[in-house]
């Protein structure tokens, strides 16, 4: 089980899109729609922003979206804004019943 | 609203073990599995398990088959994580989190466990 395969940085200015990859196999997010999406502020727990590769919870805006080809799976943030600086972690489905994390981006607003 | 409250930080020895508890409220606690993840100081998170409250059921990362042990109490609602054998490498913020399908859809607030002599 090794981890999928996130930039370690990304930057954006404000109102700028980013998009954020994730690289996994075929055993964990090629084979399965189950690719989430967490952001994490310095100190704080992470926060689920994307679920089941597209879906947002509720209160999460619709500036965060996710989406997925092949073993590759994607997050864009539309309308950067300072708040979003952090870190973001891919997680996916991996087989028998465990999970894997992405190594992690940090996204900077310049 | 749901909450989950995590057990207070830890110092312990290399070699010993480490239990860490994870309080569960706001929601039917036999509903939901329950996720163990762990942070080390400026790296990345790292999915170590997970545990049925209903049945009692864990699935483990391979990394740490026969080294976690996940238990539950119904009765106190209250999820346990034990880890064994610890080396320094362990020191890490540990977090139980509420998973949803599979997401992980709510997080304690972390429990700091330093592994040093």
């Amino acid at each position: 089980q090794s981890a999928l395969a996130q930039p370690r940085s990304v930057s954006g200015s404000p109102g700028q899109s980013v998009t954020i990859s994730c690289t996994g196999t075929s055993s964990d997010v090629g084979g399965y729609d189950y690719v989430s999406w967490y952001q994490q502020h310095p100190g704080r727990a992470p926060k689920v922003l994307i679920y089941d590769v597209t879906k947002r919870p509720s209160g999460v805006p619709d500036r965060f979206s996710g989406s997925k080809s092949g073993n590759t799976a994607s997050l864009t943030i539309s309308g950067l804004q300072s708040e979003d600086e952090a870190d973001y972690y891919c997680c996916s489905y991996a087989g028998s019943y465990t999970l894997v994390f992405g190594g992690g981006t940090k996204l900077t607003v310049l | 609203q749901v909450q989950l409250v995590q057990s207070g930080a830890e110092v312990k020895k290399p070699g010993a073990s480490v239990k860490v508890s994870c309080e569960a409220s706001g929601y039917i606690f036999t509903a939901s599995y329950m996720h163990w993840v762990r942070q080390a100081p400026g790296q990345g998170l790292e999915w170590m398990g997970r545990i049925n409250p209903d049945s009692g059921v864990t699935n483990f990362a391979q990394k740490f088959q026969g080294r976690v042990t996940l238990t539950r109490d119904k009765s106190s609602r209250t999820v346990y994580m034990e880890l064994s054998g610890l080396r320094s490498d362990d020191t890490a913020i540990y977090f139980c989190t509420r998973g949803n399908t599979e997401y992980l859809q709510d997080w304690g607030q972390g429990t700091l466990v330093t592994a040093s002599s």
